[in-house]
């Protein structure tokens, strides 16, 4: 059983960066892709993009592609999300989440972190 | 990209009653199909993976079937514990969610 631990709700301005953080615990394996997916309270999930922290690997979803970077550090089993130029679309809880299947970044989601809320609010 | 369809995106339920929940890709995700439950407050839970495989923990009266383009959640006795909103998730290629179907108390 794997725990993921998320970073504290955050406020932002319209423009600005926000870096979110996950910590695994428990079991935890570099082989293992890390994930951010998010969910604008009371609608469906939206796929940000993923890394596998042994292999450096990341694919993100072509819609933020040119303004999110994922990384993992395998020493501390950490992965971080930052996202920038943020709008008010970008409200939403992220969710961190570790892939099922060894070394593949196309997997489903075995664990779940408890979410992060991201205000952006001027 | 491939967009995941659920239906129906409500359905009212008793305790007890067999439950079947779809979801439809725009194009074949083989068996690239995951089914979560959320909970209210709560981040979502992995049910089914490849379509058909339980994941661990997960009872037996859940689940799941289809390939290509046409899937299927099966909860066969509906308890109290299963009121939630159902996602379907495909991972081939692009992720892509389902927009949900919530499973509520008739």
């Amino acid at each position: 059983q794997e725990n993921l631990v998320q970073s504290g709700a955050e406020v932002k301005k319209p423009g600005s960066s926000v870096k979110v953080s996950c910590k695994a615990s428990g079991g935890t394996s570099p082989n293992y892709s890390f994930h951010w997916v998010r969910q604008v309270p009371g609608q469906g999930f939206e796929w940000i993009g993923g890394v596998i922290p042994i292999l450096t690997t990341t694919s993100y979803a072509q819609k933020f592609q040119d303004r999110v970077t994922i990384t993992a550090d395998v020493s501390t089993k950490t992965s971080h999300m930052d996202l920038s130029r943020l709008t008010s679309e970008d409200t939403a809880i992220y969710y961190c989440a570790r892939g099922s299947a060894y070394q593949e970044i196309l997997t489903a989601f075995r664990y779940w972190g408890q979410g992060t809320l991201v205000t952006v609010s001027s | 990209e491939i967009v995941m369809t659920q239906s129906p995106a409500t359905l009212s339920v008793s305790p007890g009653e067999r439950v079947t929940l779809s979801c439809r890709a725009s194009q074949s995700v083989n068996s690239d199909l995951a089914w979560y439950q959320q909970k209210p407050g709560q981040a979502p839970r992995l049910l089914i993976y490849g379509a058909s495989t339980r994941a661990s923990g997960i009872p037996a009266r859940f689940s799941g079937s289809g390939s290509g383009t046409d899937f299927t959640l099966t909860i066969s006795s509906l308890q109290s514990e299963d009121f939630a909103v159902y996602y379907c998730h495909h991972y081939n290629k692009w992720p892509h969610f389902g927009g949900g179907t919530k499973v509520e108390i008739k």
